[in-house]
């Protein structure tokens, strides 16, 4: 079946430090790749997202590329700041047409960021 | 993206009562709905899958006599968790889906998430 596996926080860092959280996933076929944001006390925000092979996705100065090679979706950002304190999912929707919609978490990466 | 509500964000109840949670979807047409529960500093483990008008399909290991999930039109869910006690605390979060091809197709929209409480 489809996994992700997501680097384990908590992760802290000061404003303005380069942010990687890693993500690797098993799955069959050509996966949908996400990132997903909790805010504290919210629902799941999309973040970004790429479709297939190569594909870099990118939002709010975050990127995340899609490297089928080495079933990899890190999460990037180069500065970091204080309001992107919150939990960080990674996960995929699997491409067959059974698990069309659902979608496979990985265990989330609190992150906080110190002024 | 799709806008989803959820009503109420946080209930408080004490153990043998039943709760129900609705989900709103206010400007799609929701033809799938998804619910999920969250315990602490964990990720999200499915629930059940909805199709509208249809019986849900329950994940393994999840009481469907428990939790009940009716998904009557393509703007509303509700999950209603019957006899609560203690351990069915948690935060349950729908997400919502669409047909494919159409606008949103496979995408999942989330609701901002419900808070139980069982005293």
């Amino acid at each position: 079946g489809n996994s992700v596996t997501q680097m384990e926080g908590p992760v802290t860092l000061s404003e303005e430090a380069f942010l990687t959280i890693n993500c690797t996933y098993t799955a069959t076929g050509y996966p949908s790749l996400f990132w997903y944001v909790q805010y504290p006390g919210e629902g799941l925000q999309l973040l970004l997202k790429a479709t297939k092979a190569d594909d870099k996705g990118s939002n709010k100065g975050f990127e995340a590329t899609y490297r089928k090679e080495t079933t990899s979706f890190h999460l990037e950002k180069g500065s970091v700041q204080v309001s992107d304190s919150a939990v960080y999912f990674c996960a995929l929707r699997g491409s067959s047409s059974g698990s069309a919609r659902q979608l496979t978490f990985g265990s989330g990466t609190q992150l906080t960021v110190l002024p | 993206g799709a806008v989803v509500s959820q009503h109420p964000s946080r209930v408080i109840c004490k153990s043998g009562t039943s709760v129900k949670i609705e989900c709103r979807s206010l400007d799609f047409q929701a033809t799938t709905m998804f619910w999920y529960r969250q315990f602490p500093k964990q990720s999200l483990m499915l629930m059940a899958t909805s199709n509208e008008g249809s019986k849900a399909t329950y994940e393994q290991g999840v009481e469907k006599d428990k939790f009940l999930i009716n998904h009557a039109s393509l703007t509303l869910s509700t999950l209603t968790v019957t006899s609560a006690h203690p351990e069915d605390s948690s935060f349950y979060i729908c997400s919502v889906a669409g047909l494919a091809g159409l606008r949103g197709g496979n995408e999942q929209f989330f609701g901002p998430g419900t808070r139980l409480t069982v005293l």
